[in-house]
């Protein structure tokens, strides 16, 4: 039972690149998210989606774009990498009611030069 | 502006002693409370929830809650060097969206 998977788990990009972080659980959870973490602050929300077919943007949404692509996988695009991108990316799902734990997957270590 | 506020640490406490970390929150319509352990590199993990007021206790571990002071704290007896790691305190309010604080550095010493 894999839980939640992220890929790739290192990246190093160039600034203006472009580049997609893919997630997938396998826990039959309708909601999933994508936080980044930086040092001393804690996890911030980029985008949700509450079920399939539905997105919703975060605390810091703004240089992302996500796809629902079906019930399993939430995918995270960076059209334009900046520099200020440069953190640990996690995905995690969860039961849409609020009352239930998220459970996260290894993260994304992303360094934009 | 929701906020989840944790001391940053490093709480530094001996083996065997109890570990107390504390979270306070801002948002009074906050209905679940987490308590997660990040390891250094790794992803977060679930140590606790608690939803009402009280204590809930799970082996060495104890959450507290007072809603009434906006505050949620977890106790860790016996501490092991085992259990130094970052301690994040997430708080879920309205649409359901968790809010993390920074988190609390926990450092057992030997």
């Amino acid at each position: 039972n894999a839980g939640v998977t992220q890929t790739p788990k290192f990246q190093v990009l160039k600034t203006g690149q472009s580049m997609t972080l893919q997630c997938a659980q396998d826990m039959n959870h309708n909601s999933m998210y994508w936080y980044r973490q930086d040092p001393g602050m804690g996890l911030r929300l980029i985008y949700y989606s509450a079920s399939e077919g539905t997105t919703d943007k975060g605390e810091v949404p703004n240089g992302y774009n996500v796809s629902r692509l079906n019930k399993r996988e939430f995918s995270l695009r960076l059209e334009s990498a900046a520099p200020s991108q440069t953190s640990v990316y996690f995905c995690a799902s969860s039961v849409p009611d609020g009352t239930r734990p998220q459970h996260f997957g290894d993260g994304t270590r992303l360094s934009i030069l | 502006q929701k906020e989840v506020e944790q001391n940053s640490g490093p709480l530094s406490v001996p083996e065997g002693a109890i570990a107390s970390l504390n979270c306070t929150y801002s948002d009074r319509g906050s209905q679940s409370f987490f308590w997660y352990r990040q390891y250094s590199g790794k992803s977060p993990e679930l140590i606790m929830f608690i939803y009402s007021n009280g204590d809930k206790e799970d082996g060495r571990f104890t959450a507290q809650l007072n809603k009434a002071s906006q505050y949620v704290s977890l106790l860790i007896r016996d501490s092991q060097p085992s259990d130094s790691a970052t301690y994040l305190c997430a708080v879920t309010g309205a649409g359901n969206m968790l809010t993390f604080g920074g988190g609390t550095r926990l450092m057992v010493k030997p």
